[in-house]
């Protein structure tokens, strides 16, 4: 079984610009969420998608907003990127999105803003 | 109310020792607590996980202790290697909420040592 896929896996921006990320979550799994991870922060909950439907969001500016797709599979962008932005991106699926199934990670979108 | 505190920050044990690291969590609402493990420019694994209807899961060489009434839980990592190496993430979430988010605690690099 194919495990969580992101692309890409590195992308360099210049402040100002846009960017779109892209999870594949794993066959089956319909719950897709997003996590964006810096040495400062740690490992935080941007939103989680669950047919199609946005049902929770983090902490973060409108800049950030997602979208599902009807195959699960879910996509980022990030508008009028900052410098602050810079992180790795993580993607983590489960099976019903429910908060007590295991989430399976991908190896992420590492961003860098310059 | 969210937050789950990990300690320590970092942790040396020598090839053979037991590691040993501690989450604490506040929000009793918390009912499924998973640890992960994460290589330097990997996304974080999930190791292994624990239900508060339990006080100890072992899977290996991993165990994972609960303490309820103290809101604790931590990580044991028996025989450790050099290929142990890495960062450990606890994390917590909600089973009732509809919806998938994890609360990560703010992670411990461990390093065993040959």
């Amino acid at each position: 079984k194919a495990g969580v896929t992101q692309t890409p896996r590195y992308l360099i921006k210049t402040r100002g610009q846009q960017v779109t990320l892209s999870c594949s979550p794993i066959s089956g799994h319909r719950s897709v969420s997003w996590y964006q991870q810096t040495p400062g922060q740690g490992l935080q909950f941007l939103f989680e998608y669950f047919s199609e439907t946005q049902r929770n969001k983090g902490n973060f500016p409108g800049r950030f907003s997602g979208r599902q797709f009807s195959n699960s599979r879910s996509e980022m962008n990030v508008s009028t990127l900052e410098l602050g932005d810079s992180a790795l991106y993580l993607c983590a699926s489960s099976l019903d999105g429910q908060g007590v199934t295991e989430a399976f990670f991908g190896q992420g979108t590492r961003l860098t803003v310059v | 109310q969210q937050q789950v505190k990990q300690s320590p920050q970092s942790l040396i044990v020598q090839k053979g020792g037991i590691s040993i690291i501690n989450c604490a969590y506040e929000n009793t609402a918390f009912d499924y607590f998973p640890w992960y493990q994460q290589f330097p420019g990997k996304g974080p694994a999930l190791l292994i996980a624990i239900r508060p209807d339990v006080s100890e899961k072992k899977e290996g060489r991993f165990t994972i202790s609960f303490n309820k009434s103290a809101k604790q839980f931590s990580l044991h990592i028996m025989d450790s290697q050099p290929g142990d190496s890495a960062t450990y993430f606890c994390a917590a979430s909600r089973g009732n909420t509809g919806f998938q988010k994890l609360v990560f605690g703010t992670g411990t690099r461990l390093l065993v040592s040959p």
